[in-house]
């Protein structure tokens, strides 16, 4: 079984320069996350996704951080324009969304991104 | 709101030595809790986890058991190999946190052979 893919792996941008990130979870997963990991921390929570809706979306910074999942399959996070402060890597991860918080989270490999 | 602290590393041990990374947790009602596991260049990937007090978790010789008296999630290892190096992080899965998991800062710990 495939797991959860992620492209780009890696990415170098200019600041001020947009970046889109794309993941595809593992097929049947309802619940989709994005996360973003600072270096030496552990991942947060950006936006949730069930289905198609976003059910959780505090934590991103919506002035300019976006995201969708279309058909609620695959996702898209879009940061336009990007901050030295955004490099971090992206995590996408996937649930089957049966039992909220006790749900097994599956993770891609992340995209990294340094922005200069 | 719901938070988790785990011991700061690095950690460096030696083959076959005993491990212990401590983890305790604020949280409102009854969270899950879990290890998760990142290996060098690997994504992360679910150790263990336990959904109740008193349960233990337990995979690939590591063990955790859920202390609601305490807090604590500490997970342990009788015997540690240089493959087990990696980063591990406590995590909570709250009701009361719509559904998401909240990370520690994570633990790297490298065996030495």
């Amino acid at each position: 079984e495939a797991g959860v893919v992620q492209s780009p792996r890696y990415k170098i941008i200019e600041k001020k320069q947009p970046v889109a990130f794309w993941c595809n979870p593992i097929s049947g997963h309802n619940t989709l996350y994005w996360y973003r990991q600072n270096l030496g921390q552990g991942p947060e929570l950006l936006i949730r996704y069930e289905n198609e809706e976003a059910v959780d979306d505090s934590q991103l910074p919506k002035d300019r951080f976006s995201a969708e999942r279309l058909k609620g399959v695959d996702s898209t996070l879009k940061i336009q324009p990007a901050e030295l402060g955004d490099s971090a890597v992206y995590l996408c991860a996937s649930s089957l969304g049966t039992s909220g918080g006790g749900d097994e989270q599956f993770f891609g490999p992340g995209t990294r991104l340094t922005v200069l | 709101g719901d938070s988790v602290t785990q011991m700061e590393g690095p950690v460096t041990l030696s083959e076959e030595a005993f491990l212990t990374i401590n983890c305790t947790y604020t949280a409102t009602g009854y969270p899950s809790l879990f290890w998760y596991v990142q290996y060098p260049g690997e994504g992360l990937q679910l150790l263990l986890k336990a959904t109740k007090a008193d349960d233990k978790g337990s995979n690939k010789g590591f063990e955790a058991t859920y202390r609601k008296e305490t807090t604590s999630f500490h997970l342990e290892k009788g015997s540690v190999q240089v493959s087990d190096s990696a980063v591990y992080f406590c995590a909570l899965g709250s009701y009361s946190s719509a559904s998401k998991i909240i990370f520690g800062s994570g633990t790297r710990l490298s065996i030495r052979p």
